[in-house]
């Protein structure tokens, strides 16, 4: 089982649309979460963090669970301006980051 | 926010060429940074692990006398290429991170490389 696993999409979506991503992680002593956008060509850009009690951010809801191992983010009223790859970041309990292959989301108008 | 400086960000040179590329943090120090590279369609992969002051972690399967790792500083890590073949030619990217590992960690713009 790969640590970090995400479904690759692509997610293609209408604007306004809300849409939701998962990422389930191996390593049960994992403790810091973040979600990083990256667009074709660019590097990855942080979009949040992910707290134990959730957080959110204007359209972007990250939360996380515990019990069954997975992050998640929600994006509401989707933009055209969204479309991109999403990484999900796990510390592999060791503090070093493993990523994810990522989500493609596409939103068209 | 904090950032993190790549440069170059383009490098087209012949076969054989050693390739130096720097990764800054310019506004905060920067314990930790981590060099990664990413073909195309493919994601990030991560190479090494660099710590201020001493020896860079290379990922398995990573040659360390291949891709040179420097950490001289709390605002400074170097990756070359050695003697580049085509083969190498990727998008690389370093990322910075403070001294606290639940910090996330950010990312400079990239080195394309192309090795002709």
């Amino acid at each position: 089982r790969k640590e970090v696993e995400q479904d690759p999409g692509p997610f293609n979506v209408p604007e306004g649309a809300t849409v939701a991503f998962n990422c389930t992680y191996s390593n049960s002593a994992s403790q810091s979460f973040f979600w990083y956008r990256q667009d074709c060509r660019k590097e990855p850009k942080l979009l949040m963090s992910v707290y134990s009690s959730g957080n959110e951010d204007g359209r972007f809801t990250a939360q996380l669970n515990r019990a069954s191992q997975y992050i998640s983010l929600l994006i509401r009223d989707s933009k055209l301006s969204d479309s991109a790859t999403y990484l999900c970041v796990v510390d592999g309990g060791s503090y070093i980051p493993t990523f994810g292959r990522g989500t493609s989301l596409i939103v068209h108008p | 926010g904090a950032v993190v400086s790549q440069h170059p960000s383009r490098v087209i040179c012949k076969s054989g060429t050693s390739v130096k590329i720097e990764c800054r943090s310019l506004d905060f120090q920067a314990t930790t940074m981590f060099w990664y590279r990413q073909f195309p369609k493919q994601s990030l992969m991560l190479m090494a692990t660099s710590n201020e002051g001493s020896k860079a972690t290379y990922e398995q399967g990573v040659e360390k006398d291949k891709f040179l790792i420097n950490h001289a500083s709390l605002t400074l890590s170097t990756l070359t290429v050695t003697s580049a073949h085509p083969e190498d030619s990727s998008f690389y990217i370093c990322s910075a991170r403070s001294d606290r590992g639940d910090q996330p960690q950010h990312f400079g713009d990239g080195t394309r490389l192309s090795i002709l």
